[in-house]
């Protein structure tokens, strides 16, 4: 039961827009929502994370939209740059149960 | 400060035979994590460790096996290879109430 979906699979983005990636869960009680960011041939890496007592975070060009109500969170990434080429996923877990559920990720282009 | 390594980070087996892949962390985390990723299915825990000691079952364990064997080491063991195995295997570590630091991965065929 796949309880993190992600959209869309891929994506593509002129440089200097803004990429939006999508996320929607069903356990309610998951409470802290990451992003990883993977570049090919390595380990994803943590970008930024929220959790549901702020409906936003904010961390350079890159923003975490959260809507509870929805059980939805995005990732905006503004001015996008071809260094922000790579595949990101989103995930979900519960306080102090450190396990991740993942979505099943996004692969981002941008063109110049 | 090396962070999560891990060993190797290629390797082919044939049906049927057995390896085992390492782990390490130098983050002085309590957690670790196995995870196997495939295309189009992102990441699925395989087996994690809360603390040295304890293992649980993730998502998809059937045909491997764990040992944490201290608190920076934590392998992962296929006993008898399977073509469905074919996948990047990737260690994760965090420390409490934050996220998961991973390791570089193993790329693993198996024929």
């Amino acid at each position: 039961q796949q309880q993190v979906k992600q959209s869309p699979q891929s994506l593509i983005v002129q440089k200097g827009g803004i990429s939006i990636i999508n996320c929607a869960y069903e356990n309610t009680a998951f409470d802290y929502f990451p992003w990883y960011q993977q570049f090919p041939g390595k380990g994803p890496a943590l970008l930024i994370a929220i959790r549901p007592d702020v409906s936003e975070k904010k961390e350079g060009r890159f923003t975490i939209s959260f809507n509870k109500s929805a059980k939805q969170f995005s990732l905006h990434i503004m001015d996008s740059q071809p260094g922000d080429s790579a595949t990101y996923f989103c995930a979900a877990g519960s306080f102090g149960n450190e396990k991740l559920t993942f979505g099943t990720g996004t692969r981002l282009t941008i063109i110049p | 400060n090396a962070g999560v390594t891990q060993t190797p980070k290629f390797q082919v087996l044939k049906t049927g035979q057995s390896m085992t892949l390492q782990c390490a962390q130098d983050m002085n985390h309590n957690s670790m994590y196995w995870y196997r990723q495939d295309p189009g299915m992102g990441l699925r825990l395989i087996y994690y460790s809360a603390s040295e000691g304890t293992t649980d079952k993730g998502e998809v364990p059937n045909g491997y096996n764990v040992s944490r064997l201290n608190k920076r080491e934590f392998s992962l063991r296929l006993e008898s290879a399977a073509p469905s195995q074919t996948s990047v295997y990737f260690c994760a570590s965090s420390p409490r109430d934050t996220g998961q630091f991973f390791g570089p991965g193993t790329r693993l065929t198996v024929l």
